[in-house]
Order: C-alpha cells, then sequence, then structure tokens
C-alpha cells in the first residue's frame, strides 16, 4: 500500500511565523503535490513537483515555496504565516509512468495538516 | 475561476436510496475524471474514475455517467450505505509534462441517514 505521511496533524503558529510542512512517501514516486482545503473551496492546488530539485506553481503559488531535495520528501514553506493561511494542507503523490499507476493520474493522499495561524 | 462546478453542497439521502452528485467543466483539454471519497481526518482517496470515450462506469454500487458534448458528469451511488456518508470531490485531470494534474470541484458532504 502507498503511504504518504505528514509531519504533523494539528498545528499552531503566530503571523509572521516561518513554518514548514513535511510530507514523505514510500513508493518512490516521482510527482508530488501540495494543497489546501477550505469548505466550499475544494482543493487547490498550491505547488507540484515532478522531480528532485524540480517544482511548479499551482493555481494558489502566492505566499508559499516548496522545496525538494528528495524523491521521497516535499516540504512546503509559509515564508511569513497570515491568517488567511489557516487551513487544511494535503500532500499527495503520483507515480510518472501511467502503466505503473493503478488508474492514470491517481493520487495518494496523506491525511492532512491543519494549520491555525493565530 | 471555478474550472469544475460541483453541486449540490450537501446532500441527505435516506439509507437504500440513491445519491446522485453532478459536476460541469470547462476545459476540454481534461481527459480523465476521477470522483475521490474523504472520510473525517483522512485524505482523498480515489473511488472511481472515466474516460471521456466512454459514456457511463460502474463499480459496485458506483456509477459514473459522463456526457462529453455537455461537458457533464455525475456519480450515481446506487442503495446508499450510512457508511458511504463521506465528502465527494469530482475532479478532472490535465497533462503537465509527465504529471497529471488535478482541479478539484468544492466538494459534496453526503449524509445517509437510517
Amino acid at each position: 500500500d502507498v503511504k504518504v505521511t505528514q509531519s504533523s496533524r494539528y498545528l499552531v503558529k503566530r503571523t509572521g511565523e516561518k513554518v514548514f510542512l513535511e510530507c514523505v512517501q514510500d513508493m518512490d514516486h516521482e510527482n508530488m503535490f501540495w494543497y489546501r482545503q477550505d469548505p466550499g473551496l475544494g482543493l487547490r492546488l498550491i505547488y507540484f513537483s515532478y522531480d528532485v530539485k524540480m517544482k511548479e506553481k499551482g493555481d494558489i503559488p502566492e505566499g508559499y515555496s516548496v522545496s525538494r531535495e528528495k524523491k521521497e520528501r516535499f516540504s512546503l514553506i509559509l515564508e511569513s504565516a497570515s491568517t488567511n493561511q489557516t487551513s487544511m494542507y494535503l500532500c499527495a503523490s503520483s507515480p510518472h509512468s501511467p502503466k505503473l499507476a493503478g488508474v492514470l493520474g491517481e493520487q495518494y493522499f496523506g491525511p492532512g495538516t491543519r494549520l491555525t495561524v493565530t | 475561476q471555478q474550472q469544475v462546478k460541483q453541486s449540490p453542497q450537501s446532500l441527505i439521502v435516506q439509507k437504500g436510496g440513491i445519491s446522485i452528485i453532478n459536476c460541469a467543466y470547462e476545459n476540454t483539454a481534461f481527459d480523465y475524471f476521477p470522483w475521490y471519497q474523504q472520510f473525517p481526518g483522512k485524505g482523498p482517496a480515489l473511488l472511481i474514475a472515466i474516460r471521456p470515450d466512454v459514456s457511463e462506469k460502474k463499480e459496485g454500487r458506483f456509477t459514473i455517467s459522463f456526457n462529453k458534448s455537455a461537458k457533464q458528469f455525475s456519480l450515481h451511488i446506487m442503495d446508499s450505505q450510512p457508511g458511504d456518508s463521506a465528502t465527494y470531490f469530482c475532479a478532472a485531470s490535465s497533462r503537465t509534462g509527465t504529471a497529471s494534474k488535478l482541479t478539484f470541484g468544492t466538494g459534496t458532504r453526503l449524509q445517509v441517514t437510517l
């Protein structure tokens, strides 16, 4: 079974703090993704990475950055946390080749980190 | 703007009834349409998916109906059970290099009552 783990389930930070969210997957997947989930807005893609040290902006990258130094680990960084970044953050991974995925485009999600910025 | 529109936002169905969730999309470049199911405290998990060259796909009690000309697709849950109570997200996939990006709908919270 694919396992995607996130470093914290709950996190409380103060405005202006630098925040690191860590994600690790154990299936040797090339692609990794960071989403935020908000009520009524669904899941929105922040950033994704298709290889080590490679990254692409998603739909809402403002205020975030990412780091992928190792294939299994993808970090989301909030340089200066703000209250409007209070949200549930979800990490996901998927393999490159559709032949390796059970279904084309399937992403495997971690349990999420609920971040509160006060 | 929301590229994948999902309705209703919430749904209450009696046990044994049919749950129907609808989605519509605009981008014709989408090439794959999955549905994800999310239970409280968990991340979303793939439930069922369909390619645009197929009009219907059925897996057990779950069926996707797809209307390419109308750019709409829907999830039907037959004989709904309390264990189906969860949030459901439709999504649409597009290729970006070697990655498949998913654009999600806003979600439907389904409650199945006894």
